[in-house]
């Protein structure tokens, strides 16, 4: 179900910005992208979400191009406890809003 | 606020038995979905409850069920376990059933079965 491509992996440096891409090129006007990260045996943690215009909160921000095919989770200074899985979804109405995982990209920070 | 509460977090049962697990969602919250999650599938929708009625159903055999009551609350039913059902057992809640709406998950429950 998940229509969103993510790299499987990346290192980043502590400190250093980490820079997520994701590809939802299928992407509806109406339908937002969210993003989610699960640490190691919890539960996923939602980070944000954005339909167009950029949007920021305290723990990340998100850049959606002007197209809407893709966009980019930003995490402005990765810390240790930042090393997750990252997940980008659509929540699509043909998919009746449900949100479905794909395997997301194993982000791991690096001292 | 309180966040998603799933009970109980660990659980060992055998083969051939049956096992309930509950979800008490953020208050307001009136969707509930369920996902299994194991190392081979990744997180893989069960089920989605809103409103006491079922909304959606994933690829699951009939051994998975679920309800939610009237304060949202919401529990899943999986009869005669097998090996396989061994898993994280993730529940979410949402206000509403849309695209602007987020979802809060719980830290799960570990079921192994043996």
């Amino acid at each position: 179900d998940a229509k969103t491509t993510q790299p499987p992996s990346m290192d980043c440096a502590e400190g250093r910005a980490a820079n997520l891409p994701c590809n939802h090129s299928t992407i509806s006007g109406n339908e937002y992208v969210y993003w989610y990260r699960q640490i190691h045996s919890q539960g996923p943690q939602y980070i944000i979400h954005g339909l167009k215009n950029n949007e920021t909160n305290e723990m990340a921000s998100l850049i959606i191009t002007e197209d809407r095919k893709s966009s980019t989770l930003i995490l402005p200074h990765a810390t240790l406890r930042d090393t997750a899985v990252y997940y980008c979804i659509v929540r699509e109405r043909s998919n009746d809003y449900k949100l479905s995982f794909g395997a997301g990209t194993t982000v791991t920070v690096r001292a | 606020k309180a966040g998603v509460t799933q009970t109980p977090r660990y659980l060992i049962k055998t083969r051939g038995q049956q096992v309930t697990l509950s979800c008490s969602p953020i208050s307001g919250h009136r969707s509930v979905s369920w996902y299994q999650q194991t190392p081979g599938q990744g997180l893989q929708f069960l089920f989605e409850y809103f409103s006491e009625t079922q909304r959606n159903k994933g690829n699951f055999p009939g051994r998975f069920s679920g309800r939610q009551f009237s304060n949202s609350r919401s529990e899943m039913n999986v009869s005669t376990l097998e090996l396989g059902d061994s898993a994280l057992y993730l529940c979410a809640s949402s206000l509403a059933r849309w695209t602007n709406t987020e979802a809060f998950f719980g830290q799960g429950t570990r079921l192994t079965v043996v």
